[in-house]
């Protein structure tokens, strides 16, 4: 089955603690992407990947890190999560046809994070 | 910069009613245009897409038209059902000066009651 994967899905923790969220697609897409949902906000873009070692910031990067060292696996990492870091974060996937039309989104579960 | 304004919710219905969402958006060049439909407790899901100026997009129902000359892509459905109660996003990207980047709204809230 095509899907994207998070884990863990729920998540409480502290502080400074650092954490990684996984994410996990197996449709062999080249552009992946995190987000966070915020109530009043919508989706907010934190990075995305265009394709393996390709990485650009979206529009709420700060306090957060990717890597793309393969290509079905984007992990966010939170270095030292804060309060307001505590949000709901979805990945998503898609083909990258190089053109000017953007290809469809697949978008995994969610992630809940809690930052005590 | 980018970005995409719509309606605010939370929109209320009867059910067989019909549902229009408004959306604008500002963008520099012709970008892609999408609404997304969230369930409660899930992700996103396609619901359609538009790709260029005039074209219209259409699923379960639900359509919505690109217009570049009021930059809009309003949601329109004629008949509604408790089903398609969800929170329904637009968003846009493949502009010109931001390949990847995808702007959402901040999505508007349907409930459809029996």
């Amino acid at each position: 089955e095509a899907q994207v994967t998070q884990n863990p899905r729920y998540l409480i923790t502290v502080t400074g603690k650092k954490l990684t969220v996984t994410c996990s697609q197996n449709m062999n897409h080249e552009y992946m992407s995190w987000y966070r949902q915020d109530p009043g906000l919508g989706l907010r873009q934190i990075y995305y990947s265009m394709n393996v070692e390709v990485t650009d910031k979206g529009d709420v990067p700060e306090g957060y890190k990717v890597s793309r060292k393969e290509k079905r696996n984007f992990p966010l990492i939170l270095e030292s999560p804060s309060p307001n870091q505590t949000s709901l974060y979805f990945c998503a996937s898609s083909l990258a046809s190089g053109g000017p039309y953007q290809e469809t989104q697949y978008f995994g579960p969610g992630t809940r994070l809690l930052v005590l | 910069g980018n970005s995409v304004t719509q309606m605010e919710g939370p929109v209320t219905l009867s059910e067989e009613a019909f549902l229009t969402i408004n959306c604008t958006y500002t963008a520099t060049g012709y970008p892609s245009l999408f609404w997304y439909v969230q369930y409660p407790g899930e992700g996103l899901q396609l619901l359609l897409k538009a790709t260029k100026a005039d074209d219209k997009g259409s699923n379960k129902g639900f359509e919505a038209t690109y217009r570049k000359e009021t930059t809009s892509f309003h949601l329109e459905k004629g008949s509604v059902q408790v089903s398609d109660s969800a929170v329904y996003f637009c968003a846009l990207s493949r502009t010109t000066d931001s390949w990847g980047k995808f702007q959402f709204g901040a999505g508007t809230q349907v409930v459809v009651t029996p």
